[in-house]
């Protein structure tokens, strides 16, 4: 059983364009992320989201959005999308927010040209 | 600003080798110290977190440790399967977890 998941794998499109990326985690976690893995491979966090509650990390552009059905999934939309924007994108959960291991997605590779 | 600090960047062992990995950092409130193991095309792995200065922890082959201002990750005898990239993070009073840039480790047979 997949414990965080994530679709799509790969995802190219061109500049300009709205895109979606979902996450869907099994674990009955309390606390979803979304990170960014740049070609250097640094991740960096780009959202928190626990029980309604988001924390944003303030380098994110408002061009990306995260949205929560409920508890279990944690998408993230991406308007207007920039050549900068390609990246490897993580989808992670953990338990509780503070001090808790955090599991990872497989990752969406996405290309924009 | 917390921040982390891997070295080295790339470590060549050969089977049986043993090394250490580390990664130094500075934070504001220390709330856990966390090693993952990521391989190529896949999502980090989780492996050990440290809370404390002297606390140490061991799986299989790994040790982690942890001082105030530094964490080492002792490969012993490392296996050609143990070739990965090893990240550590760290996670201050803001909660949010900082990355290192990662030791991309190979291990020949």
């Amino acid at each position: 059983d997949t414990a965080v998941s994530q679709t799509p794998k790969y995802l190219v499109t061109q500049m300009g364009n709205d895109k979606s990326i979902k996450c869907e985690q099994n674990l009955g976690h309390d606390t979803m992320y979304w990170y960014k893995q740049d070609s250097k491979k640094f991740l960096k966090i780009m959202f928190s989201y626990n029980n309604k509650e988001l924390i944003i990390n303030e380098t994110v552009p408002n061009r990306f959005s995260p949205k929560s059905p409920d508890k279990a999934h944690l998408n993230l939309h991406i308007n207007s999308l920039e050549l900068g924007d390609s990246a490897v994108y993580f989808c992670a959960s953990s338990l509780y927010r503070s001090s808790y291991e955090q599991y990872f997605g497989p990752g969406t590779r996405l290309t924009v040209t | 600003e917390d921040q982390v600090t891997q070295s080295p960047e790339a470590l060549r062992l050969q089977e049986g080798e043993s090394s250490s990995l580390n990664c130094s950092y500075t934070v504001s409130g220390l709330r856990g110290l966390f090693w993952y193991r990521q391989d190529p095309g896949k999502g980090p792995e989780f492996l050990f977190t440290l809370y404390s200065a002297g606390e140490e922890k061991e799986k299989e082959r790994l040790k982690a440790t942890l001082t105030k201002k530094e964490s080492f990750l002792h490969i012993t005898a490392p296996k050609p399967e143990d070739s990965a990239t090893y990240l550590c993070a760290v996670q201050g009073a803001g909660n949010m977890l900082t990355f290192g840039g990662g030791t991309r480790l190979m291990v020949k047979p």
